[in-house]
C-alpha cells in the first residue's frame, strides 16, 4: 500500500525558505505516468495547489506562487522535496503531499503543519 | 483561471438522510472534476473522480454526476462516518489545479 509521509521543520522566520520533503513508500516514484505534487491548507480555510514533480525532473507550479517554488525529485531515496522562498505568515498552513495520477490526488499525506512566525 | 464554488457552504442533515452537495465551474471543464471527504486533522481522501467514478474502497452510497459547468456529489444514507467537508478539484487546467471551498456537512 502505498504511503506518504511529510518531514521537515515546523516553524520558519518571515523572508526565510521552507523546506519540506515527502517520502514515498511501498511503491516506486519512478513509476511511469505518476506526478506527485504539494498542496497546502491554511488553518480553517480550503486547498490549494502548489506544484507537481515528474520522476524524470518535469515540472509546472501554481502560477501564483511560481516565483517562490522549487519541487525537486530524489529518485534514489524515493523522496520529493518542496522549497518556498520568501515565506511570509500567508504561508502558515499545513502542507500535503500527494501522488497525482492522470488528474486527481490519490494517496495524501497526513499533512505537516507550517508556521511562519519570527 | 478557472474558478470553483460550491453550495451549499454549510449543511446539517441526520442519520439517513439524501445529501447533495453543488460544484460548478466558471467555465466548461467537461468531465475533469474530483470529489474529496476531508475529516477534523486528517488529510483529503478522494471519494470520485472524473466526475462519476467512484474511488476503490469508497461506500456505493456516495455518487457524482454532471458534466460542463455543474455537478454533484450525493450521499444516498447519511452515516455517521459521513459528516466531513467535502471538496470538489477541476482537473480540467493541467497548468492551474483548483478546488472548490468545500461544503462542512453537519450533524443537526
Amino acid at each position: 500500500q502505498l504511503q506518504l509521509q511529510e518531514s521537515g521543520p515546523g516553524l520558519v522566520k518571515p523572508s526565510e525558505t521552507l523546506s519540506l520533503t515527502c517520502t514515498v513508500s511501498g511503491g516506486s516514484i519512478s513509476t511511469a505516468n505518476y506526478y506527485w505534487g504539494w498542496i497546502r491548507q491554511p488553518p480553517g480555510k480550503g486547498l490549494e495547489w502548489i506544484g507537481n514533480i515528474y520522476y524524470s525532473g518535469g515540472t509546472y507550479y501554481n502560477p501564483s506562487l511560481k516565483s517562490r517554488v522549487t519541487i525537486s525529485v530524489d529518485t534514489s531515496k524515493n523522496q520529493f522535496s518542496l522549497k518556498l522562498s520568501s515565506v511570509t505568515a500567508a504561508d502558515t498552513a499545513v502542507y500535503y503531499c500527494a501522488r497525482h495520477k492522470m488528474a486527481w490526488f490519490d494517496p495524501w499525506g497526513q499533512g505537516t503543519l507550517v508556521t511562519v512566525s519570527s | 483561471d478557472i474558478q470553483m464554488t460550491q453550495s451549499p457552504s454549510s449543511l446539517s442533515a441526520s442519520v439517513g438522510d439524501r445529501v447533495t452537495i453543488t460544484c460548478r465551474a466558471s467555465q466548461s471543464i467537461s468531465s475533469h472534476l474530483n470529489w474529496y471527504q476531508q475529516k477534523p486533522g486528517k488529510a483529503p481522501k478522494l471519494l470520485i473522480y472524473a466526475a462519476s467514478s467512484l474511488q476503490s474502497g469508497v461506500p456505493s452510497r456516495f455518487s457524482g454526476r454532471g458534466s460542463g459547468t455543474d455537478f454533484t456529489l450525493t450521499i444516498s444514507t447519511l452515516q455517521p462516518e459521513d459528516f466531513a467537508t467535502y471538496y470538489c478539484q477541476q482537473s480540467y487546467s493541467t497548468l492551474m489545479y483548483t478546488f472548490g471551498p468545500g461544503t462542512k456537512l453537519q450533524i443537526k
